[in-house]
């Protein structure tokens, strides 16, 4: 049972779309981590939140961090076929604990 | 500094079989984790290292499975006498204690048990 529900599981769009991706929980975290992987590799961090409400911008990524601290989106703007990976989020409750979700498999059609 | 490094990056072994994976983390970072990924789920923590102790081990890690990392650098995870079910792919991960959730994943181990 994951800890970190997300949805989409799966999403295919055709390049240049808008798409969004969530993340929920019923607990509280410290902060929220969201990573992108590929296949046969490990995971790479794209971002963390840490303050309720907090909005962080990475080129076309738009990450928000929910104002009760249990719930994340991430959307992507005119998505490209390189955003195609498996979107993971990851969650902490103190210093020494992270849960991930499954992950949201993106493909982005050209 | 080339990131966290794993090798090897595949193992095919006999089912009954021994096998170790080896991790060496990013240089300055502290802490040292293993994780557990399979087709279509997210990594599952098995256990993590502050420096040379380990604090932390998951329900996951049965008594077949051992990690160590005697000098607080590299790290060795073992599995011994293993099990189809322990076919997955083997992640390590590093990050500095101040920053323990921003942590740096290596490229995996792929285990295939047949």
């Amino acid at each position: 049972t994951q800890l970190l529900e997300q949805s989409p599981q799966f999403l295919s769009i055709q390049e240049g779309e808008n798409l969004t991706v969530y993340c929920n929980s019923s607990s509280v975290f410290s902060s929220l981590q969201w990573y992108r992987q590929e296949p046969g590799e490990g995971p790479v961090l794209l971002v963390t939140v840490v303050t309720g409400g907090e909005v962080k911008k990475l080129k076309r990524l738009t990450f928000q961090f929910g104002d009760a601290r249990k719930d994340s989106s991430l959307h992507i703007t005119a998505a490209q076929p390189g955003d195609t990976g498996l979107y993971l989020c990851a969650g902490g409750h103190n210093n020494n604990d992270m849960r991930f979700g499954a992950g949201t498999r993106l493909t982005v059609k050209p | 500094d080339t990131g966290v490094s794993q090798n090897p990056r595949h193992k095919i072994t006999k089912r009954g079989q021994n096998v170790t994976f080896r991790c060496d983390p990013i240089s300055e970072h502290n802490r040292l984790y293993w994780y557990r990924q399979t087709l279509g789920q997210g990594p599952e923590f098995l256990t993590y290292f502050q420096n040379e102790a380990q604090l932390e081990k998951s329900r996951l890690l049965s008594d077949r499975f051992s990690a160590e990392r005697p000098k607080g650098s590299f790290s060795t995870l073992e599995i011994q006498r293993t099990e189809q079910g322990d076919s997955a792919m083997y992640l390590c991960a590093s990050s500095l204690e101040a920053g323990a959730y921003e942590q740096y994943f290596g490229p995996g181990t792929r285990l295939t048990v047949t």
